[in-house]
């Protein structure tokens, strides 16, 4: 059975705290991908990776950075939490980069900024 | 500019009946299309999948149409059941891309 685990199912931070979340996947996949959801604008990707070490800005990179040191592995960063962030954050990954599969998400992590 | 747009944030519909949720597009490197279904509390789960070759894939009680010309996409699901109440999302690829753009997600509801 596939998996994609989050570390957290829920964090609660105070403002400008630097804030890590962290995401395993058990499938060997080497696209790894974080999302934020929020009401009304569905998912937005904030990074993703398609090997160890390689990253690239989704559409709303600003206030977070990435890192992947270990293919299962794929951990965002809050450099420094807004309020502005809190949100449904998720974690998935996919097979391969230029291959059209679907894509295994995580159970989420509800981040609260205080 | 939202690339993928589900037009109805809610649908409501009787058991047993069909429901059709839509999905619209606009750009057209876009060649896969693929419908996910959240439960609260949950990730996402992947539902079916239709590449820009097909028109259509039915997969059980569930089908996708793909017309092309018009940049859009619909998922039919019939006969209705009460836990297919979720929050569907449409998602779309540039194989080239590697990632999918995501649409905001209609609610269904299905009433017993």
């Amino acid at each position: 059975d596939v998996k994609v685990t989050q570390s957290s199912r829920y964090l609660v931070k105070r403002t400008g705290e630097k804030v890590f979340l962290e995401c395993v996947q058990d499938m060997d996949h080497e696209n790894m991908f974080w999302y934020r959801q929020d009401p009304g604008l569905g998912l937005r990707l904030i990074y993703f990776s398609y090997d160890v070490k390689m990253k690239e800005k989704g559409d709303i990179p600003e206030g977070y950075s990435v890192s992947r040191e270990k293919k299962e592995r794929f951990s965002l960063i809050l450099e420094s939490a807004s309020t502005n962030q809190t949100s449904m954050y998720l974690c998935a990954s996919s097979l391969s980069y230029r291959q059209n599969t679907e894509a295994f998400f995580g159970q989420g992590t509800r981040l609260t900024v205080v | 500019d939202q690339q993928v747009k589900q037009n109805s944030p809610s649908l409501s519909v009787q058991e047993g009946r069909i429901s059709i949720l839509n999905c619209d597009y606009t750009n057209s490197m876009f060649d896969y299309f693929l419908w996910y279904k959240k439960y609260p509390a949950e990730g996402p789960t992947f539902l079916i999948s239709i590449s820009s070759i097909k028109d259509k894939n039915e997969d059980g009680r569930f089908t996708v149409f793909l017309n092309k010309s018009a940049k859009h996409l619909s998922l039919h699901i019939v006969p209705s059941q009460p836990g297919d109440s979720a929050v569907y999302f449409c998602a779309a690829s540039d194989t080239n891309a590697g990632k999918s753009t995501f649409g905001d997600g209609t609610t269904l509801t299905v009433k017993p």
